[in-house]
């Protein structure tokens, strides 16, 4: 069966620092990877995901992150934090089925403070 | 740009009663998915759609839980009767057929009381 880990429940970072949040899967076969980002209240907004090709893929607001097949991870990362982006986020893997559609498994989230 | 529309987005109800969300995928997604969130933890999937057909609802508690789709289009969860063990926030998402990237809603965050 499929799993996520994020081990880091928060992170605190100040605005303009760098940022990194580690996920590592479970998944048998090549994964298809996501991280989500969730505003309190509200629903998940995807930042970028990876199929297949270059590890390191580009997202929406900055954010990159790239896959190490030999670590099992897929860490998010930012080059310099805003205030804004204090936030929710979701790693996940996804199983394609045959029947159609994408099962994601999410991670518990990490939840990201910024310092002003 | 197109949203996935959820409503109620607050639902307070006591233990007991029956309770019951509605989604309106983005037009054209034939996959619609219904997740629960507990505070703290990831998006679990309840049942996954492909059109009108269930493709997997293999952790939606059937004793209480039902879901439909009847046209493909919109869809309704349905708890009857709510535990406090189902305060949560209730997400929907969709997605084009075959597509791997899903839309998700704003949720309906549930309180039992």
């Amino acid at each position: 069966a499929q799993s996520v880990t994020q081990p880091d429940i928060h992170i605190t970072v100040s605005e303009g620092a760098s940022l990194e949040l580690r996920c590592n899967y479970s998944y048998g076969a090549t994964p298809y990877l996501f991280w989500y980002v969730q505003s309190p209240g509200q629903g998940l907004q995807l930042l970028l995901k990876y199929f297949s090709g270059d590890t390191l893929v580009q997202g929406i607001k900055g954010f990159e992150a790239e896959f190490k097949r030999s670590q099992s991870s897929f860490n998010l990362r930012k080059p310099s934090v805003h205030w804004s982006d204090a936030a929710e986020y979701f790693c996940a893997v996804g199983n394609i089925l045959t029947g159609g559609g994408n099962k994601l498994t999410f991670g518990t989230g990490t939840q990201l403070k910024v310092e002003l | 740009e197109a949203e996935v529309a959820q409503s109620p987005r607050y639902k307070i109800t006591e233990k007991s009663q029956a309770v019951a969300f509605w989604c309106d995928p983005i037009s054209g997604h034939a996959t619609l998915y219904w997740y629960r969130q507990i505070l703290g933890q990831g998006p679990e999937l309840l049942v996954q759609f492909q059109d009108e057909s269930v493709v997997d609802d293999s952790q939606l508690p059937k004793d209480r839980f039902s879901a439909e789709r009847l046209k493909g289009v919109d869809s309704t969860l349905k708890i009857q009767p709510a535990e406090l063990g189902d305060s949560a926030m209730y997400l929907c998402a969709s997605s084009r057929d075959r597509d791997y990237e899903q839309y998700f809603g704003p949720g309906t965050r549930l309180t039992v009381t």
